[in-house]
């Protein structure tokens, strides 16, 4: 299995474009979780889906950030509009999810978004 | 909600010596704890996790050790080579939703040759 893919690996913008972020979970997986990391604030929940269906959005920081999750192995966290303060690095992570067998999360290769 | 704290923040042991993480978790039905080592500018990756049916786990030179009881967990990391250097996270699966994971803030372990 190729793992999680995300794309684009690094995107510069400038403040005020809008960002789309792409996830494609492992196949079979049925959770997916989209974090961002910062120095400052560590490994940060944002949204995750469970079976494409968004469970828990409390992480999201304001209306600019928007995700869906259209079929089971494509994901996308947008920003509009972006500011300097969303720079950061964003993973997308997949799971079995819940059952009699817990599950690690596997972790994308992150996407590096820097906002000028 | 679950709250995971973890200890020490930064860690520098001289190779060969022993590394030793510990988080402490508040819900007592957690079940499951995952560690993970994130090398810098890469992902993070899981290294070994843990079930609450069993006390310790040993993969080669790593260990994790759970305390039902205390609520705590440790990453025992032996004869620390270079490249065992990098951040290490513990988190704790939300036993209400199966799925959600709660993680420590990162120690950032380097070895010193």
């Amino acid at each position: 299995d190729a793992g999680v893919i995300q794309s684009p690996r690094h995107e510069v913008t400038e403040m005020g474009q809008e960002v789309t972020l792409r996830c494609k979970p492992i196949s079979g997986h049925n959770s997916l979780f989209w974090y961002r990391q910062t120095m400052m604030r560590g490994l940060e929940l944002l949204i995750y889906f469970n079976n494409n269906v968004p469970i828990d959005d409390s992480g999201m920081p304001e209306d600019r950030f928007s995700a869906k999750m259209p079929n089971a192995s494509f994901s996308t966290l947008k920003i509009q509009p972006s500011e300097p303060r969303d720079s950061a690095v964003y993973f997308c992570a997949s799971s079995l999810g819940s059952g009699p067998y817990n599950s690690p999360l596997h972790f994308g290769n992150g996407t590096r978004l820097t906002v000028t | 909600g679950e709250n995971v704290e973890q200890h020490p923040s930064t860690l520098s042991v001289q190779e060969g010596d022993s590394a030793v993480i510990k988080c402490t978790y508040s819900d007592s039905a957690s079940n499951y704890f995952p560690w993970y080592k994130q090398e810098l500018g890469k992902r993070p990756q899981l290294i070994i996790d843990i079930r609450s049916n069993v006390g310790e786990k040993k993969d080669q030179r790593i260990a994790v050790t759970l305390n039902k009881t205390a609520k705590h967990f440790s990453l025992h990391i032996t004869e620390t080579q270079p490249e065992d250097s990098a951040v290490y996270f513990c988190a704790a699966l939300d036993p209400n939703t199966g799925n959600q994971f709660y993680f420590g803030t990162g120690t950032s372990l380097t070895v010193i040759p």
